[in-house]
């Protein structure tokens, strides 16, 4: 089993949609928390951290359920613009630090 | 002001040559990452550095692969007597601090081992 699963879509959404992805990880002693966005053969760029209240910005709603082990993002109001793979990323410290990369969710926004 | 910076853009081998493959950090910051990723895959941590610390090398996948950090800055990954599957973006990430820090990425750069 992956360490980071994410449902690897497509998601083939219209405009106006709300859409979201869910990122399972496994080992609870995992620390942070971010969703970050690739676009087609492009550097990933960070979207947004994900806090244990809950953050949004603007149309962008990032949730952490510990308890579940799993990380969210809802996008409301899709934009064409919003095409892309998000990439959900998990931190630990266990006996040395790594970062964990998700293999990404890909997101088709159709007008 | 500058962001990271990868070299080259673009780099085709053929099969069992050595490849170095650079990264020029956003200045001060003080945390690196390399990692690949295959076409249409995930991003495969290989290794990362974190100031004067020893590296994590546990992503490297064989040895074959080795980088190094110079002077905490620039940094190059070097692939010794490529093979096919090494072929992949190539790309570096810098931080600020700790890897709870937003990564910066590089635009990565594209080896094809032929």
């Amino acid at each position: 089993r992956k360490e980071v699963e994410q449902d690897p879509g497509p998601f083939n959404v219209p405009e106006g949609a709300t859409v979201a992805f869910n990122c399972t990880y496994s080992n609870s002693a995992s620390q942070s928390f971010f969703w970050y966005r690739q676009d087609c053969r492009k550097e990933p760029k960070l979207l947004m951290s994900v806090y244990s209240s809950g953050n949004e910005d603007g149309r962008f709603t990032a949730q952490l359920n510990r308890a579940s082990q799993y990380i969210s993002l809802l996008i409301r109001d899709s934009k064409l613009s919003d095409s892309a793979t998000y990439l959900c990323v998990v931190n630990k410290n266990t006996g040395g630090f790594k970062t964990i990369f998700g293999a990404g969710t890909r997101l088709f926004v159709k007008a | 002001g500058a962001g990271v910076s990868q070299s080259p853009s673009n780099k085709v081998t053929e099969k069992g040559k050595d490849v170095e493959l650079r990264c020029d950090p956003i200045s001060g910051h003080t945390a690196l990452y390399w990692y690949r990723q295959s076409l249409g895959q995930g991003l495969e941590f290989l290794i990362y550095f974190q100031g004067n610390s020893a590296p994590d090398k546990s992503g490297l996948p064989s040895d074959r692969f080795s980088a190094e950090r110079t002077g905490g800055s620039v940094s190059t990954l070097t692939i010794q007597r490529t093979q096919q599957e090494d072929s992949a973006v190539y790309l570096c990430a810098s931080l600020k601090g700790a890897a709870d820090y937003e990564q910066y990425f590089g635009p990565g750069t594209r080896l094809t081992v032929t």
